[in-house]
């Protein structure tokens, strides 16, 4: 399978604790997304990466929220002191990264339960 | 704030019915409208819109955006069982931005 993949699929943790997920993109593809989805909403945007650097970052990312792509392939989220309303789908996403117009590939997420 | 709006939120018709989803949008510096579908999952891709007046087509599924009224329609002819899903619209906005803003979605249930 060459699409985007996404690493748990699942992860309960206690409120405090701190959690991080894993996203590979579609090979070749420079452009990584990353995207939070609650119950009956559609996704919303939190940070962008064109290769290595992070170049956009919602108000929604709190300083609480990190994400990395230390080497311009895959990235990591990393949520500190957990809260229980971070729970939610983490979505991955990737574009090639060539263009102004592009389609983003979503991956399946990670869906996050923080009791 | 840019803004998507889906209607109807939730619709639910029988096999062989066509049904016609909505999209409305207010942002500024509009690049691009895209229609996904998520079936409990990941959001598959289905179109991408940039022009007016273009329809898009897949087998049965259709879409087409209006740039001066600000909105895009999706049609799914013959609908069948596999087509219940959510279905989202989003857009991507801004001078330099990639980012999608997403409406809430139109939740479709397609009944035998």
């Amino acid at each position: 399978d060459t699409g985007v993949s996404q690493d748990p699929r699942h992860k309960i943790t206690k409120r405090g604790q701190n959690v991080t997920f894993r996203c590979d993109p579609i090979s070749e593809h420079n452009r990584l997304y990353w995207y939070r989805q609650t119950l009956g909403q559609g996704p919303e945007f939190l940070t962008y990466f064109q290769n290595e650097a992070q170049l956009e970052k919602s108000r929604l990312l709190s300083d609480r929220f990190s994400a990395e792509r230390p080497k311009g392939s895959f990235s990591t989220l990393e949520i500190q002191r957990t809260e229980q309303g971070d729970s939610a789908m983490y979505l991955c996403a990737s574009s090639l990264g060539l263009g102004r117009q592009e389609t983003q590939y979503f991956g399946p997420g990670t869906r996050l339960l923080v009791l | 704030e840019d803004k998507v709006v889906q209607s109807p939120l939730s619709l639910v018709v029988h096999e062989g019915d066509t049904v016609t989803l909505n999209c409305s949008y207010e942002v500024t510096n509009f690049r691009s409208l895209l229609w996904y579908k998520q079936e409990k999952k990941a959001p598959t891709f289905l179109f991408m819109l940039t022009s007016s007046g273009i329809e898009k087509k897949s087998g049965r599924l259709s879409s087409i955006l209006d740039k001066k009224e600000l909105f895009s329609i999706l049609n799914i002819t013959a609908t069948q069982t596999g087509d219940s899903a959510v279905y989202l619209c989003a857009v991507v906005s801004g001078a330099g931005s990639y980012q999608l803003t997403f409406g809430k979605g139109t939740k479709l249930s397609v009944i035998p």
